[in-house]
């Protein structure tokens, strides 16, 4: 059964331009998490999606958004890049939402870097 | 907020020793899950072992064994007979009604041969 990927693995943006980066969860898995990992603040949630819809939203500004499609792949997108967005930017599925004992699945992530 | 802490950056221990990293945790809930996720150099987050809060036992997954004490707010990983694979960062992750992985700051182990 193939993992979760995340393309790109990784990237170099410049501040106030915009990224978008992909999810592909595990096969069957329909809920997908989306995590920041930087030196600084550690790992911080970003946001949750289920079925194509939200369901739960860490601290981060507006910039950071988010969506799932009907074959449960997800995408966040950070707009207006800032010097503070580099990170490690995680994804992990998970078979289901209605419980929260369930063992999440993370991808390598993808390294933002902006310059 | 739920808040995780663990307050050993690094670690280190002889290949074949044992090893155990501290985690404690803040929470008002009562239900709730606590994992111990694995991050090697490769990146890939691994998860380690599970603990749901209302078992009394602690679990245990081949050399991995933890030691959760509910009252005390505490959740530490032993890690029996270390190898040279277990080198990683090691965290600590909080998991409640929010739904979210809360983690803490991790544990860089190293295994000496």
């Amino acid at each position: 059964k193939a993992g979760v990927t995340q393309t790109p693995r990784y990237l170099i943006k410049t501040r106030g331009q915009q990224v978008t980066l992909s999810c592909s969860p595990i096969s069957g898995h329909r809920s997908v998490s989306w995590y920041q990992q930087t030196p600084g603040q550690g790992l911080q949630f970003l946001f949750e999606y289920f079925s194509e819809t939200q369901r739960n939203k860490g601290n981060f500004p507006g910039r950071f958004s988010g969506r799932q499609f009907s074959n449960s792949r997800s995408e966040m997108n950070v707009s207006t890049l800032e010097l503070g967005d580099s990170a490690l930017y995680l994804c992990a599925s998970s078979p289901r939402t209605s419980s929260y004992a369930g063992e999440l699945f993370f991808g390598e992530g993808s390294r933002l870097t902006v310059l | 907020a739920q808040t995780v802490t663990q307050s050993q950056p690094e670690m280190s221990v002889q290949e074949a020793e044992t090893v155990t990293l501290s985690c404690t945790y803040d929470t008002s809930e009562s239900d709730y899950y606590l994992f111990w996720y694995k991050q090697p150099p490769s990146r890939q987050m691994i998860l380690v072992i599970r603990q749901e809060a209302y078992k009394q036992q602690n679990a245990t997954e081949n050399r991995f064994s933890v030691n959760f004490q509910k009252a005390a707010k505490s959740f530490s990983l032993k890690i029996s007979d270390s190898q040279l694979g277990d080198a990683a960062m090691y965290f600590c992750a909080y998991r409640g009604s929010a739904r979210q992985l809360t983690f803490g700051s991790g544990t860089q182990l190293t295994v000496l041969p």
